[in-house]
């Protein structure tokens, strides 16, 4: 188990641009979150995946951004056409789905720049 | 009201001392309540979990929730600098829900 595993570790991008980004879960974890966290704020939900199905999706999302989790392994986030209000640390988290809510463990996250 | 709420701090405490972090939510189903610390340009770390009403100690560090009051806190004792980080608040979105909502976070200062 080495923990949640996400890439690249920074992305620099062009506005207009699109990119992608991967993540790793720990590997007995059927739950991924995907979060945004700009600077002086907690992370804000943008996705979530129980094994392959997406349950839930921010309203925040706009359509530019698309999350995938085909075998429910990992999972990969992109965001097309970039704009300058998308950069931020994108975050990915995992948890071994219960009966409740538990504690995510965070990956190291992804920090966009568009430019 | 924001569905979170923390103060954005600092909270300056002398080594030694105990920092307090307070918390209040608005959703009164929520049932699950965390705290993590994050170090600068770090992602977050679980530190501290709670769903009952009441104390919850681990080490140095206790939470505390009222939900009634739709309070949480978490106490941290004989605060060392290496304390010294933003500790944020998350709380589950309530029934049917699988996600957690974070506060702002309050970044807490030790000096020695």
């Amino acid at each position: 188990d080495t923990g949640v595993s996400q890439d690249p570790r920074h992305k620099i991008t062009k506005r207009g641009q699109n990119v992608t980004f991967r993540c790793d879960p720990i590997s007995e974890h059927n739950r991924l979150y995907w979060y945004r966290q700009t600077l002086g704020q907690g992370p804000e939900f943008l996705t979530y995946f129980q094994n392959e199905a997406q349950l839930e999706k921010s309203r925040l999302l706009s359509d530019r951004f698309s999350a995938e989790r085909p075998k429910g392994s990992f999972s990969t986030l992109e965001i097309q056409r970039t704009e300058q209000g998308d950069s931020a640390m994108y975050l990915c988290a995992s948890s071994l789905g219960g009966t409740g809510v538990e504690g995510y463990t965070f990956g190291s996250g992804t920090r966009l720049t568009v430019v | 009201q924001k569905e979170v709420e923390q103060n954005s701090g600092p909270l300056s405490v002398p080594e030694g001392a105990i920092a307090s972090l307070n918390c209040t939510y608005s959703d009164r189903v929520s049932q699950s309540f965390f705290w993590y610390r994050q170090y600068s340009g770090k992602s977050p770390e679980l530190i501290m979990s709670i769903y009952s009403n009441g104390d919850k100690e681990d080490g140095r560090f206790t939470a505390q929730l009222n939900k009634a009051s739709q309070y949480v806190s978490l106490l941290i004792r004989d605060s060392q600098p290496s304390d010294s980080a933003t500790y944020l608040c998350a709380v589950s979105r309530g029934s049917g829900y699988s996600t957690l909502t974070f506060g702002k976070g309050t970044m807490l200062l030790v000096s020695p």
